[in-house]
C-alpha cells in the first residue's frame, strides 16, 4: 500500500530565506507527482506536477525535483514571502488506471515578515 | 472561469438528515473523484468515477453514495448523516488517469450537529 510522508509537518522562517520541503513515498512504481498549496479554508491548487519519466519541474520561484527510485521529492521555494504561507501537500498518483492520488499529510509554512 | 465547481460552500446539517453535495466540471475531464479532508487525517478518497457510467469505492466510502449524471457532474450524497461526518470535501477531476495532474474545487464544509 502507497504511504506518502511529508517532513517537517510544519516551518516557520524569516523572509527571504530559501527553503525545501520534502515528500517521501513508500512504492517507486508511480505514474506521476503533484504538490498542490492549500490557503486556511481553501481549496488545493495545484503548483507542479511532475511525470514519473521527469526529473524536475520549475514554475517561477518554485521547483519541484522527483527521485523516484529512492522515493522522494522536494520542493523548493527560492526567496520566501509572506504571501506563501500555506500548507504545501504533496499526492502520488499510482502506476494503476484508476487515477487514484495518495497525500501526505502536508508540510505547513509561515514566511514571517 | 474553467474548472471544478462544487455547491453548498457549507452547510449544517442535524443527525438523520440527507443531503446530496453537487460537482461540476467544465474541462471535458473523465475521471472524477469525492474526497474528505479531516484535522490530522490528512485527504482521504470516498468514491470516484474513472469515466462516465462507472463509480467505485475508495479508502472511505461508508455512510455514502454517488451518482455520476452525466461526463460533467459527479454527486455525493449522505442519505442520513452522522456527526463523524462532519468535514470537508473536495471534488476534484482529471482527464484521463491523472496523466494531466488534477484539479479540485473549492470544497464544501460541512457540519452535522
Amino acid at each position: 500500500k502507497q504511504e506518502v510522508t511529508q517532513i517537517p509537518a510544519a516551518l516557520s522562517v524569516p523572509e527571504g530565506e530559501n527553503l525545501v520541503l520534502n515528500c517521501s513515498f513508500t512504492d517507486s512504481a508511480i505514474y506521476n507527482l503533484q504538490w498542490f498549496r492549500q490557503d486556511p479554508g481553501k481549496g488545493l491548487t495545484s503548483l507542479l506536477l511532475i511525470q514519473s519519466s521527469q526529473r524536475e519541474q520549475t514554475s517561477g520561484r518554485l521547483n519541484a525535483s522527483l527521485d523516484k527510485s529512492s522515493g522522494r521529492s522536494t520542493l523548493y521555494i527560492a526567496a520566501s514571502q509572506p504571501g506563501d504561507s500555506a500548507t504545501y501537500l504533496c499526492a502520488v498518483h499510482g502506476s494503476g488506471n484508476t487515477g487514484k492520488l495518495i497525500f501526505g499529510q502536508g508540510t505547513t509554512l509561515q514566511v514571517k515578515p | 472561469n474553467a474548472g471544478v465547481t462544487q455547491t453548498p460552500k457549507f452547510q449544517v446539517l442535524k443527525t438523520g438528515q440527507s443531503m446530496t453535495l453537487q460537482c461540476a466540471q467544465d474541462m471535458n475531464h473523465n475521471s472524477m473523484y469525492w474526497y474528505r479532508q479531516d484535522p490530522g487525517m490528512g485527504l482521504r478518497l470516498i468514491y470516484y468515477s474513472a469515466s462516465e457510467g462507472t463509480t467505485d469505492k475508495g479508502e472511505v466510502p461508508n455512510g455514502y453514495n454517488v451518482s455520476r449524471l452525466n461526463k460533467r457532474e459527479f454527486s455525493l450524497r449522505l442519505e442520513s448523516a452522522a456527526p463523524s461526518q462532519t468535514s470537508v470535501y473536495f471534488c476534484a477531476s482529471t482527464r484521463e488517469n491523472g496523466a494531466s495532474g488534477y484539479t479540485f474545487g473549492s470544497g464544501t464544509r460541512l457540519t452535522v450537529v
